[in-house]
């Protein structure tokens, strides 16, 4: 059973089309996060959610929009892509704010390319 | 704010060398140090980690050791195998913060 999984792996789209990127946790954590990985891998946070509410929000414009149906799932949508957003998206979870120990477990990852 | 920084890669070895990989912080408080490895085609996972000054993380023969006075947390193997192969992150989390601060990675080849 994969404990954190991505849906699609793989994504290619054209500039100005919006896309989803779907992610769900078997794990029973409280926490769960995306980070983008650009092509020199440099990751960055976007977004944490706490059981449903949004905790961490970083500069990231406003194209992107996170939503957490449930503390298991944690949904990105990106509208009108542009090219700069090409980029592998990782989402991930960890135990919840009172017993985080920083430990994440990620997703495979999700290849978006806007062409 | 809080930021890590490691030295650039990549680095390539040959089998049985022995690896370093630096990597210093910033941070206001006492953060909590960790090394991830990003295997090929893979998330990330964790490797080791250290919650405090002087703490020694080791996993899979890795080593790091948290200098609170050097702002240090390098990453060491004796003696690297092929398998080894990936990029390392180091990463800190301030206490109270759900947020992890990554490095820009080291891209690590072992051959054979």
């Amino acid at each position: 059973d994969t404990a954190v999984s991505q849906t699609p792996k793989y994504l290619v789209t054209q500039m100005g089309n919006d896309k989803s990127i779907k992610c769900e946790q078997n794990l029973g954590h409280d926490t769960m996060y995306w980070y983008k990985q650009d092509s020199k891998k440099f990751l960055k946070i976007m977004f944490s959610y706490n059981n449903k509410e949004l905790i961490i929000n970083e500069t990231v414009p406003n194209r992107f929009s996170p939503k957490s149906p449930d503390k298991a799932h944690l949904n990105l949508h990106i509208n009108s892509l542009e090219l700069g957003d090409s980029a592998v998206y990782f989402c991930a979870s960890s135990r919840g704010q009172t017993s985080n120990t920083g430990e994440l477990f990620f997703g495979e990852g999700s290849r978006l390319t806007v062409l | 704010g809080n930021s890590v920084t490691q030295m650039e890669g990549p680095v390539t070895l040959s089998e049985e060398a022995f690896l370093t990989i630096n990597c210093t912080y910033t941070a206001t408080g006492y953060p909590s140090l960790f090394w991830y490895v990003q295997y090929p085609g893979e998330g990330l996972q964790l490797l080791l980690k250290a919650t405090k000054a002087d703490d020694k993380g080791s996993n899979k023969g890795f080593e790091a050791t948290y200098r609170k006075e050097t702002t240090s947390f390098h990453l060491e193997k004796g003696s690297v195998q092929v398998s080894d192969s990936a990029v390392y992150f180091c990463a800190l989390k301030e206490g109270g913060s759900e947020k992890l601060v990554f490095g820009k990675g080291t891209k690590l080849t072992v051959n054979p």
